[in-house]
């Protein structure tokens, strides 16, 4: 019954890997997010689908590629992964224009 | 980008204590949000906030929308050991594709 799930809730691997994280919400919304926290807890969007196409690409690195292929699922792959990636990503839904964002669980990666 | 003011950083009460927490920015907001993080977990939304001078609870919280539209409060009536937690506020400039910026938290510590 969880509305946004994230899979893994932990990865760990070595700089220059390729890793992918998924996000399924099954709440009906039809916008979807990434946001990154960092170790200080500060919360930071990095990425916004509304019906499987972007609608917010924050300044985020290119090796980081948000994938959609349905409103209910956003994946994100990143590439070539460095030390400063290592954060806590949490997907999120929201209704487009519903200002209340539900957040996942969270995956900690760890580069190392 | 977008900056949020959270104040208090962090808080250390006794059980039973109100708490009180705020949130400005030097831009006008149309949106207040208020979650709550546990630890190794997604933010959950507490209060949502729509328009200036908007007094809203939920159990022992309470939120204010600043009537100059710049800031917010959060109050917690009657602290209980499961109150601890980061509180974030959030919000949004504008309607639309506009990002959430987030606070960068409360950090509250309840003594039993």
């Amino acid at each position: 019954d969880t509305a946004v799930s994230q899979t893994p809730k932990y990865l760990v691997t070595q700089m220059g890997n390729d890793k992918s994280i998924k996000c399924e919400q099954n709440l009906g919304h039809d916008t979807m997010y990434w946001y990154k926290q960092d170790s200080k807890k500060f919360l930071k969007i990095m990425f916004s689908y509304n019906n499987k196409e972007l609608i917010i690409n924050e300044t985020v690195p290119n090796r980081f590629s948000p994938k959609s292929p349905d409103k209910a699922h956003l994946n994100l792959h990143i590439n070539s992964l460095e030390l400063g990636d290592s954060a806590v990503y949490f997907c999120a839904s929201s209704q487009l224009g519903g200002w209340g964002q539900y957040f996942g669980p969270g995956t900690r990666l760890t580069v190392t | 980008g977008q900056q949020l003011n959270q104040s208090p950083q962090s808080m250390f009460i006794q059980e039973g204590e109100d708490v009180s927490m705020n949130c400005t920015s030097s831009s006008i907001f149309n949106t207040w949000l208020w979650y709550k993080q546990d630890p190794g977990e997604g933010p959950v939304l507490l209060i949502a906030l729509y328009k200036a001078g908007e007094l809203t609870s939920n159990g022992r919280l309470t939120a204010q929308f600043g009537i100059t539209r710049k800031d917010s409060f959060l109050n917690i009536s009657a602290s209980i050991p499961s109150d601890v937690g980061i509180y974030f506020c959030a919000g949004f400039t504008n309607s639309g594709n506009t990002p959430l910026v987030f606070g960068k938290g409360t950090r509250l510590s309840v003594i039993a």
